[in-house]
């Protein structure tokens, strides 16, 4: 149980578009979902807390009108980068706080994006 | 503000040998400290927290409050213990319970 998917894997897009990754929670209900960016061979570095029905909270010096996060059901939280641009290109990763407890958080696989 | 270090990058041990990845935290209230494990082309996952004080596929981990350490351990390593580990703190309610996670270790178990 407790397991999260993301959609896409990966995405390739061009400079100046927008894309939306999707986070699912498969089997459970996460009333709060996280996102994360890692670059190559570094940590992962939260970008954005998403509570179910209201407005994301923002890590300093994350773009709040960039990175476009909405979690309108207990399942899925959405997160659209918006006028992408090569330095956008990572890997993103979300995860859902889990049924146990309120500190079980369950990985997602992760969104490799490479803007081109 | 809530910090992990992990200060080596790369451990690598053979087979049968002991295994000791440093973690070191920084937080003003109680926390709470995990180990997350993400093995080759696999998502990340929870190895073990310092609450359960439990020892999950050999692996165990002491919160020292006075050293302000976590360190995970392995008295005799495997070859499937391969992988990248991260330490990571999860602070107050208040802040959201958000995870911080350490730069990670990279074990390498040689046969």
């Amino acid at each position: 149980g407790a397991v999260v998917s993301q959609h896409p894997s990966w995405v390739i897009c061009k400079s100046g578009t927008s894309v939306k990754i999707e986070c699912r929670s498969l089997d459970f209900q996460a009333t709060t979902m996280f996102w994360y960016r890692q670059f190559p061979k570094q940590s992962l570095m939260l970008m954005a807390t998403s509570n179910e029905g209201s407005k994301a909270t923002y890590e300093q010096g994350v773009e709040k009108d960039k990175f476009l996060i909405n979690h309108a059901s207990l399942t899925l939280s959405t997160l659209t980068v918006t006028s992408a641009h090569p330095e956008d290109s990572s890997f993103y990763i979300c995860s859902a706080r889990g049924p146990l407890g309120i500190y079980e958080q369950y990985f997602g696989p992760g969104t490799r994006l490479t803007v081109t | 503000a809530q910090r992990v270090t992990q200060p080596e990058k790369l451990l690598s041990v053979f087979k049968g040998a002991p295994v000791e990845l440093k973690c070191n935290y920084s937080y003003s209230g109680s926390p709470e400290l995990f180990w997350y494990v993400q093995y080759s082309r696999q998502r990340l996952q929870l190895l073990l927290r310092h609450i359960s004080r439990e020892s999950i596929k050999g692996f165990t981990a002491d919160l020292n409050k006075g050293e302000t350490s976590f360190h995970l351990k392995k008295p005799f390593a495997q070859e499937e213990d391969s992988a990248m580990y991260y330490c990571a703190l999860s602070g107050s309610k208040a802040a959201g319970n958000k995870l911080t996670f350490g730069g990670g270790t990279r074990v390498l178990v040689k046969p």
